[in-house]
């Protein structure tokens, strides 16, 4: 079955520090590979995706990440956490089978302290 | 652009009531999708409109919800009657072709 896995249920990082989100996924074909944030009583927004060609890719309020196809990874960076970062982040996968969807993973709460 | 307007942002009830939820898509966008949010279950499809045509309803829970949009700038989702176990944040998303969907602020459901 297609699937997206966000292993971490809560992530807690100290601002300043670099934070990692992870995403890990089993679809069939090229994956088309989407982050979305929320945050408290918001809809998801869209942060970053990843269609084809650079591996690393930038997306809005400074967060990154990297599509590794041999761990069948698109994890979720930023340099350096602020407060601000605190939300719900889902990581989504295109349905190969019925491109107009998307798989959601279950979501990983981010914790940055002061 | 005002972004994906739903309304009400709550909405409380009492079992048995109807229901109806209101959402605006971004205008150009020809694609609007209903999810349904809670912590069981995480975020799940309902059902997809294309050009406002019903796609995929699949997601739809049983007969008591269904979902219209009778033109390219309005769609409801209706639930008649309502449950408790219907109490969750439904969130509308639109998106233009083959580009990334932009959500709503959701409309936070209680049922009593």
């Amino acid at each position: 079955a297609q699937s997206v896995a966000q292993p971490e249920d809560q992530v807690n990082v100290a601002e300043g520090n670099p934070l990692t989100v992870k995403c890990t996924y089993s679809v069939s074909g090229n994956p088309y590979l989407f982050w979305y944030v929320q945050y408290p009583n918001r809809g998801l927004q869209f942060l970053l995706k990843y269609i084809t060609g650079d591996n690393l890719v930038k997306g809005s309020y400074g967060f990154e990440a990297e599509f590794n196809k041999s761990q069948t990874s698109f994890h979720l960076k930023k340099p350096s956490a602020l407060v601000s970062d605190s939300a719900l982040y889902f990581c989504a996968v295109r349905d190969p089978y019925n491109t107009d969807k998307l798989i959601f993973g279950t979501g990983t709460r981010l914790q940055v302290f002061p | 652009d005002a972004g994906v307007i739903q309304s009400p942002r709550h909405e409380v009830t009492e079992m048995g009531q109807e229901v109806t939820l209101r959402c605006k898509p971004i205008s150009g966008h020809d694609y609007l999708f209903w999810y349904r949010q809670t912590m069981m279950r995480g975020l799940e499809l309902l059902i997809y409109f294309n050009n406002n045509v019903p796609i995929d309803d699949s997601g739809m829970p049983e007969d008591r919800f269904s979902a219209k949009m009778p033109n390219a700038s309005f769609s409801t989702l209706k639930i008649q009657p309502s449950e408790p176990r219907d109490s969750a944040v439904y969130f509308c998303a639109s998106r233009r072709l083959d580009n990334e969907q932009f959500f709503g602020p959701g409309t936070r459901l209680t049922v009593l």
